[in-house]
């Protein structure tokens, strides 16, 4: 079957910095996004990785590793705004997305 | 950046009424629109998939005959509730594609409750 894990939630300082992981197991594979979701609210994109490296886009980093079915979101300098719902996605061979059940990440002062 | 807007934003209705929700691609030609559903503190779950002019694809354990979807251009989706329980109370989100565009863009999202 396909699934995607990453962990339920995770707790960091503001100012410092986090790794959020995320495994995949799918048939085929079209890219893997990641998405911030504020609660109640839509899913904004944050990034697309499809080939193995890393690609960073100002405070936001993502890393993909196609052998190893892996990917990490990394956020530095954390701010109290980043306290937020991130999802993981896989796009298999169908080009349909596989969702991750989200990492509820918590901002402390 | 490619905007989808999602209307209504939240909406009450009645045990037994029917409700609409209208996605529309602003800027962009939504060849395929997707149609998600939210519990609290879950993931989305996908309900189904359409494609511009032709009959959406549902996915498994969803009633088709209870959320009906049209697709009648290529910037508008519609996904109507019918005959609304309270258990169908949640958070519904559209998400809208073009076909060169890998990334899917989100509507706002609706949140029904059902009284």
């Amino acid at each position: 079957g396909q699934n995607i894990d990453q962990p339920t939630e995770m707790t960091a300082t503001e100012g410092a910095i986090v790794q959020i992981n995320c495994t995949y197991q799918t048939s085929g594979f079209n890219g893997l996004f990641w998405y911030q979701q504020h609660a109640g609210e839509a899913p904004t994109f944050l990034s697309y990785n499809v080939l193995d490296g890393l690609e960073e886009k100002g405070r936001f980093s993502s890393f993909l590793s196609r052998s190893k079915g892996y990917s990490y979101l990394l956020l530095k300098e954390l701010q109290m705004k980043d306290s937020a719902s991130y999802l993981c996605a896989v796009m298999d061979s169908n080009y349909q997305l596989i969702w991750g059940a989200g990492t509820k990440l918590i901002i402390k002062p | 950046g490619a905007v989808v807007s999602q209307h209504p934003s939240w909406v009450i209705c009645k045990s037994g009424t029917s409700v609409k929700i209208e996605c529309r691609s602003l800027d962009f030609q939504a060849t395929t629109m997707f149609w998600y559903r939210q519990f609290p503190k879950q993931s989305l779950m996908l309900m189904a998939t359409s494609n511009e002019g032709s009959k959406a694809t549902y996915e498994q354990g969803v009633e088709k005959d209870k959320f009906l979807i049209n697709h009648a251009s290529l910037t508008l989706s519609t996904l109507t509730v019918t005959s609304a329980h309270p258990e169908d109370s949640s958070f519904y989100i559209c998400s809208a594609s073009s076909g060169g565009e890998l990334k899917a863009f989100f509507g706002q999202g609706t949140r029904l409750t059902v009284v």
